[in-house]
């Protein structure tokens, strides 16, 4: 099975911070790899699908790149409703990354 | 409004036998994919498996294969996740969600936990 390692684990940021948060996939992919956002007690969020692709309503801040074996989620300007838990997931295994926490700094 | 609304909390003992449901609506239900995923506390998402309500073809992760069952009644556009005997282990959140493309989950739940406890 293809393993996805995310990174960092943690991330301390402050508004208006530009965040970055990869995912490497143990086997190429392609661009079959999704980006959710979870709040505490609330279900996932899908943000990005496809790598690149903005899902209907998320705002543009977000955006998902890479291809292959790695990939990254970039928030340009973090905001305060950005604090949450970001997860990637692979369209081989259908298996998530660990999870990324993104804290106030 | 495409919508997927999931049973209630559900405590169960050990060895017990739980089926949790998920009820679509909003969209054609038999044309998409329907996924669960577990999360158990303060832990990640895990993928357990999926199924197409148009034809009940069902795949699993295979953590999680021959130890839960997934299933739908199209006519009443509801799939679910059942357990023959809970283990204290199985003391988790558990969403549905729309799938997509095989993989990626759209809209979700908002969850139904599980508590097996003796």
């Amino acid at each position: 099975d293809i393993q996805m390692t995310q990174s960092p684990s943690s991330v301390s940021a402050s508004v208006g911070d530009r965040v970055t948060i990869t995912c490497r996939a143990s086997q190429g992919i392609s661009s079959w790899l999704a980006w959710y956002q979870q709040k505490p007690g609330k279900a996932p969020k899908l943000l990005i699908y496809a790598a690149s692709s903005l899902q209907s309503g998320v705002p543009s801040r977000f955006s998902g790149s890479g291809s292959g074996t790695d990939f990254t989620l970039t928030i340009s300007s973090l905001q305060p409703e950005d604090f949450a838990t970001y997860y990637c997931q692979q369209a081989n295994s259908f298996a998530f990354g660990g999870g990324t926490k993104v804290e106030i700094k | 409004e495409v919508q997927l609304v999931q049973s209630g909390a559900e405590v169960k003992k050990p060895g017990e036998s739980l089926k949790i449901s998920c009820k679509g609506s909003g969209y054609s239900f038999t044309s998409y994919w329907i996924g669960w995923v577990r999360q158990m506390p303060g832990k990640g998402l895990e993928w357990m498996g999926i199924i197409y309500p148009g034809d009940s073809d069902t795949r699993y992760s295979p953590s999680f294969q021959g130890q839960v069952t997934i299933s739908a009644d199209k006519s009443i556009s509801t799939a679910y996740l059942q357990w023959s005997s809970l283990k204290a282990s199985d003391t988790a959140m558990y969403y549905c969600a729309r799938t997509i493309a095989y993989y990626y989950m759209d809209v979700w739940g908002k969850g139904t936990t599980v508590t097996v406890s003796s």
